[in-house]
């Protein structure tokens, strides 16, 4: 087991620009769950992948995108960045239908959006 | 629209005392509830969950309480360690015909302090 690794840690880009966030899910695990944690605020969903497919969308606009890759990393893109995406990001894996300790989160990525 | 609320944006305990963290929820659809502890540069990890049907869950020195008609929640902490020190995130979850969801509601947090 190789645990959630989550490239880049920190990030700056600027406003308009476009993004591309990645995350390694633990070993065996086939589900991918992205959130955005502000600064002074819990994690809020994102999405969700499961086995390729999209699975589930929290409150974010269509410009927050995501793949599932074969081997079950994933990818979170976002396109027109606003000042308001920075944030940390996180990714937790997990495999469908197991007990919540057996979801593991990566350590985020920090974008900073000037 | 705060789902899930945790008002106690920090606690400060002494070390071998209890430590209680609150948290109360607004959706009465929520059917499964997680207390998450964060360090910094790191993810968070699951400490304790509790079903709705359950008030009592136990494990080791981490205790949750549901009061599912007030609508709240609390980890004690017994006895608080100074490693103990770190972020709690009280989350829920809607379950999916009986397995867990993964599609969590977090509230805020609350920063825990454990002085020698």
């Amino acid at each position: 087991e190789t645990g959630v690794t989550q490239s880049p840690t920190h990030l700056i880009k600027t406003r308009g620009q476009q993004v591309t966030l990645r995350c390694s899910s633990q070993s065996g695990h086939n589900t991918v769950s992205w959130y955005q944690q502000a600064l002074g605020q819990g994690p809020q969903f994102i999405f969700q992948y499961y086995r390729e497919e999209e699975n589930g969308r929290g409150n974010f606009p269509p410009r927050f995108s995501g793949l599932q890759f074969p081997n079950y990393s994933s990818e979170l893109n976002v396109n027109a960045l606003e000042l308001d995406d920075s944030a940390l990001y996180l990714c937790a894996s997990s495999r469908a239908v197991l007990s919540y300790n057996e979801q593991f989160f990566g350590p985020g990525t920090r974008l900073t959006v000037l | 629209d705060q789902q899930v609320k945790q008002n106690s944006p920090s606690l400060s305990v002494q070390e071998g005392r209890i430590s209680i963290l609150n948290c109360d929820y607004t959706n009465s659809m929520f059917d499964y509830f997680l207390w998450y502890k964060k360090y910094p540069a790191e993810g968070p990890t699951f400490l304790i969950s509790i079903s709705s049907i359950k008030d009592k869950n136990e494990d080791g020195r981490f205790t949750v309480f549901l009061n599912k008609s007030a609508k709240h929640l609390s980890l004690h902490i017994v006895p608080s360690q100074p490693g103990d020190s770190a972020v709690y995130f009280c989350a829920a979850d809607l379950s999916n015909s009986g397995g867990s969801n993964y599609k969590l509601t977090f509230g805020k947090g609350t920063l825990l302090t454990v002085n020698p």
